[in-house]
């Protein structure tokens, strides 16, 4: 595998089903990164991981739960979740920080997450 | 508030032509600038970009320009391919010396279709 890879692509899942989604970098990046993608709106950052430590967190709902166990995987824990929670869930990772030209994300694919 | 704004949800450009991509922004401590392209189904790739010291930087057959007075961004595709076509995200990115590092601020995208 190579680049950045997500799991599920497809999730339909019940506003009372617990469910998770995994991420994997396969480019020795030190940050990671979670992105909603919702119809029509910009790219909303969720969370950042940086050496496995959360970062940054834009005020994202505790019913979406990151976990990052290694530089390399990221996971986003999903409970009771709402329709208009039904989004592009996109993982990013990069190198971390500097003023360097290299701070690029590099994509997944994506989850295509539907709550019915 | 959105400090990235791509006001074109879409553009149509003969093949050959010139496709230019447009991109304001509102906050003046974006010091990285940066062009994402994203065809269905993937995710966003990156493109090219430009530092806010400069107003010019060309890859190829994508130049990205830079008018920091006026806020504003433009990619300019010459001469364009059918295999061009896809939705075009700008980017900007602040720095922080805290330990959060940088954060990126996405437009909504300008989905480019170039007819053969």
């Amino acid at each position: 595998e190579t680049g950045v890879t997500q799991t599920p692509r497809h999730l339909v899942m019940g506003m009372t089903n617990k469910k998770s989604l995994k991420c994997e970098q396969h480019l020795g990046h030190n940050a990671m990164y979670w992105y909603k993608q919702s119809a029509k709106k910009p790219l909303e950052l969720m969370f950042v991981y940086s050496l496995e430590e959360r970062v940054e967190n834009n005020s994202v709902p505790s019913r979406f739960s990151p976990e990052c166990p290694n530089s390399s995987h990221l996971f986003l824990h999903l409970h009771t979740l709402q329709p208009e929670d039904s989004a592009l869930y996109l993982c990013a990772s990069s190198q971390w920080g500097g003023r360097g030209p290299y701070n690029e994300q590099f994509f997944g694919p994506g989850t295509r997450l539907t709550v019915l | 508030d959105q400090q990235v704004k791509q006001n074109s949800p879409s553009l149509s450009v003969q093949e050959g032509r010139i496709s230019i991509l447009n991109c304001d922004y509102t906050n003046s401590m974006f010091d990285y600038f940066l062009w994402y392209k994203k065809y269905p189904a993937e995710g966003p790739t990156f493109l090219i970009s430009i530092s806010s010291i400069k107003d010019k930087n060309e890859d190829g057959r994508f130049t990205v320009f830079l008018n920091k007075s006026a806020k504003h961004l433009s990619l300019h595709i010459v001469p364009s391919q059918p295999g061009d076509s896809a939705v075009y995200f700008c980017a900007a990115r602040t720095f922080k010396l805290s330990n959060t590092g940088n954060q990126f601020y996405f437009g909504t995208g300008t989905s480019l279709t170039v007819i053969p």
